[in-house]
């Protein structure tokens, strides 16, 4: 089964602060995500890449960047993190953009920022 | 317009009944379609895959698709306390979407004995 290990199950920062929230696969998938998940407004897509050093926006990227050095580690960055952000951030990977191929979820970041 | 829709509950269903779970979606190019479920403080796990008209079966699941329609729908039969959770329909767009999945806000679901 592919493993998507994210680096932390819980996270408390402060505003301002710079923020690395970690992802690695181990299926050497092209495709990773990050998304953020809210009550009411479910899961939201902030960035994502399809290689090594590719990467795209998603509907959400403002406050956020991300790092691609190598295939199975995707990171995502909270320049000076906010309350806003607080969240549960959860990690994807996709094994290939073909109909059949779904996500395998990291067990989520939630993070917390005071 | 919101592009993949669920009505968010909670549906509440006796054990052993069946649960019927709703999802249209926006994009009539969108190729693929998933269920995800996901228990509370956890992360989604994937249960259904289902890309051609019709129905597909899986143990206790069924995934139906009517791409006319836009609509997609899974059932769970004889439904167990243990399937009380969020079901997350997600629609992949395809062409050069590189595998992106668009999420509805998902669907209560309870089971009580």
């Amino acid at each position: 089964d592919v493993k998507v290990t994210q680096s932390s199950r819980y996270l408390v920062k402060r505003t301002g602060e710079k923020v690395f929230l970690e992802c690695v696969q181990d299926m050497d998938h092209e495709n990773m995500f990050w998304y953020r998940q809210d009550p009411g407004l479910g899961l939201r897509l902030i960035y994502f890449s399809y290689d090594v050093k590719m990467k795209e926006k998603g509907d959400i990227p403002e406050g956020y960047s991300v790092s691609r050095e190598k295939k199975e580690r995707f990171s995502l960055i909270l320049e000076s993190a906010s309350t806003n952000q607080t969240s549960m951030y959860l990690c994807a990977s996709r094994g290939g953009t073909g109909a059949i191929y779904g996500y395998t979820f990291g067990s989520g970041t939630r993070l917390t920022v005071v | 317009q919101k592009e993949v829709e669920q009505n968010s509950g909670p549906l509440s269903v006796p054990e052993g009944a069946i649960a019927s779970l709703n999802c249209t979606y926006s994009d009539r190019g969108s190729q693929s379609f998933f269920w995800y479920r996901q228990y509370s403080g956890k992360s989604p796990e994937l249960i259904m895959f289902i890309y051609s008209n019709g129905d597909k079966e899986d143990g206790r699941f069924t995934a139906q698709l009517n791409k006319a329609s836009q609509y997609v729908s899974l059932l769970i039969r004889d439904s167990q306390p243990s399937d009380s959770a969020t079901y997350l329909c997600a629609v992949n767009a395809g062409g050069t979407s590189y595998g992106k999945l668009t999420f509805g806000q998902g669907t209560i679901l309870t089971v009580h004995p």
